[in-house]
């Protein structure tokens, strides 16, 4: 069964630092996506990426947000200065149609301390 | 802002019971997927469903999305205890390369 799979699963930052989290999406899929899950909360989109570039964000892929396929097989997600409250767990996902067929990875548990 | 709620939020019942979890929204979605999370790690898709009044089923379990496409849920037969985790729903408005938009849960316990 292909895989996405996240690296690294726990990320420990202090608040101001830059990390990058990493995703290698199923290889035949052509679109990407992020999502995060705060505590207690619900799954939250934050972004897509198609034909290298990115399709939507939402109101939380602020500034300080961005993301890259540097080599056709990794994503990454850029946090460029933590705050406290960027502290959940963030999700990778890609899919082969962009709809209806979605695989999730396990996830990196980011704290900002 | 599409909203999607689950009901119960938190369900606990005997093994062998039968169970039904609804996801509820004013908006129509093209797609409506349920989800099972494990803690600690990333939602796993059991089902997607586009068609209204579409029925899938998987074992002992039964999905269906409402025939306005604004609704969905998730029937389980015989609850065993290996059903126990949080179910998602998850919805998508648009076909192609669409964000999901996730409902709020149901954590589903099963007692032996």
């Amino acid at each position: 069964e292909p895989e996405v799979t996240q690296t690294p699963s726990h990320q420990v930052t202090q608040m101001g630092q830059e990390v990058i989290l990493r995703c290698v999406p199923i290889s035949n899929h052509l679109y990407f996506y992020w999502y995060r899950q705060i505590l207690g909360q619900k799954v939250e989109f934050l972004v897509s990426f198609y034909n290298n570039e990115i399709s939507e964000k939402s109101e939380i892929f602020d500034d300080q947000f961005s993301v890259e396929r540097p080599d056709g097989s990794n994503f990454t997600l850029k946090i460029r200065s933590t705050k406290l409250e960027d502290s959940a767990m963030y999700f990778c996902a890609s899919s082969a149609d962009g709809s209806q067929s979605y695989t999730f990875g396990s996830g990196t548990r980011l704290t900002v301390v | 802002t599409q909203l999607l709620e689950q009901s119960p939020q938190f369900l606990s019942i005997q093994e062998g019971e039968n169970l039904t979890v609804y996801c509820n929204s004013s908006s129509v979605f093209s797609s409506l997927q349920w989800y099972r999370q494990e803690p600690g790690e990333g939602p796993v898709l059991l089902v997607t469903v586009v068609t209204g009044g579409e029925v899938k089923k998987l074992k002992r379990l039964t999905f269906q999305f409402g025939d306005a496409r604004k609704d969905s849920s998730l029937h389980i037969t015989a609850a065993q205890p290996g059903d126990t985790g949080l179910y998602l729903c998850a919805g998508a408005i648009h076909f192609g390369n669409e964000k999901l938009t996730f409902g709020t849960g149901t954590r589903l316990t099963i007692i032996p």
